[in-house]
């Protein structure tokens, strides 16, 4: 077991470009979280999904951005047409799923997106 | 709604002494589960110490306990005998009930600890 894979860990792009971010969670990890995290604060929450389907959508995410995982494995988070604002460091977190005890969210290095 | 609520931006800690991050949350519902999590200059989000809202006791996990206090919803971290390597963000997290799995962060406490 690798842990959560993000990719790319580094993505620099110009505004109004469409940029998309991999994860790849532990395998036996039913429930995918992405987060964003900008300097000095803490993680905010986008999305989940609980196997293939997405439980729950921040009203914080616009409708430029989206996510999917398709087989209840890997997730995309793509964010088109991007601004300044969006200049974070986007988080993938996995967790085992269970209704009942600690679930403890299992972070990927994150991808940074920089957008000039 | 889940909040979570960290009031120290920053701290300092002589090394070997013990300290205390704070953290308040809010929620109505009976079933919860609390974390800390530790970032340190790399990046890399790592879990420390969960705590059940039914646990009867308070969680610990060598140098870490977690002072719970449901009446007064606290769930502050104690770090003992500080070392430098603990230099870094401490965050309080909250998840929800039962399959309402979404975790909530607070907005983190810097962490220095002084030679």
């Amino acid at each position: 077991d690798t842990g959560v894979s993000q990719d790319p860990r580094h993505k620099i792009t110009k505004r109004g470009q469409n940029v998309t971010f991999r994860c790849d969670p532990i395998s036996e990890h039913n429930r995918l979280y992405w987060y964003r995290q900008t300097l000095g604060q803490g993680p905010e929450f986008l999305t989940y999904f609980q196997n293939e389907a997405q439980l729950e959508k921040s009203r914080l995410l616009s409708d430029r951005f989206s996510a999917e995982r398709p087989k209840g494995s890997f997730s995309t988070l793509e964010i088109q047409r991007t601004e300044q604002g969006d200049s974070a460091m986007y988080l993938c977190a996995s967790s085992v799923g269970h209704n009942s005890g600690a679930n403890v969210l299992t972070f990927g290095a994150g991808s940074r997106l920089t957008v000039l | 709604a889940q909040k979570i609520t960290q009031t120290q931006p920053g701290m300092f800690v002589q090394e070997k002494e013990a300290v205390t991050l704070d953290c308040t949350y809010d929620t109505s519902d009976p079933s919860y589960g609390l974390f800390w999590y530790k970032q340190p200059s790399s990046g890399e989000m790592i879990f420390l110490i969960y705590q059940g809202s039914y646990d009867q006791q308070n969680a610990t996990e060598g140098r870490y306990s977690l002072n719970f206090q449901k009446a007064r919803k606290s769930a502050n971290l104690v770090i003992s005998a500080s070392q430098l390597g603990d230099s870094a963000m401490y965050f309080c997290a909250m998840r929800g009930p039962g399959g309402y799995q979404k975790v909530t962060f607070g907005t983190g406490t810097k962490l220095q600890v002084i030679p």
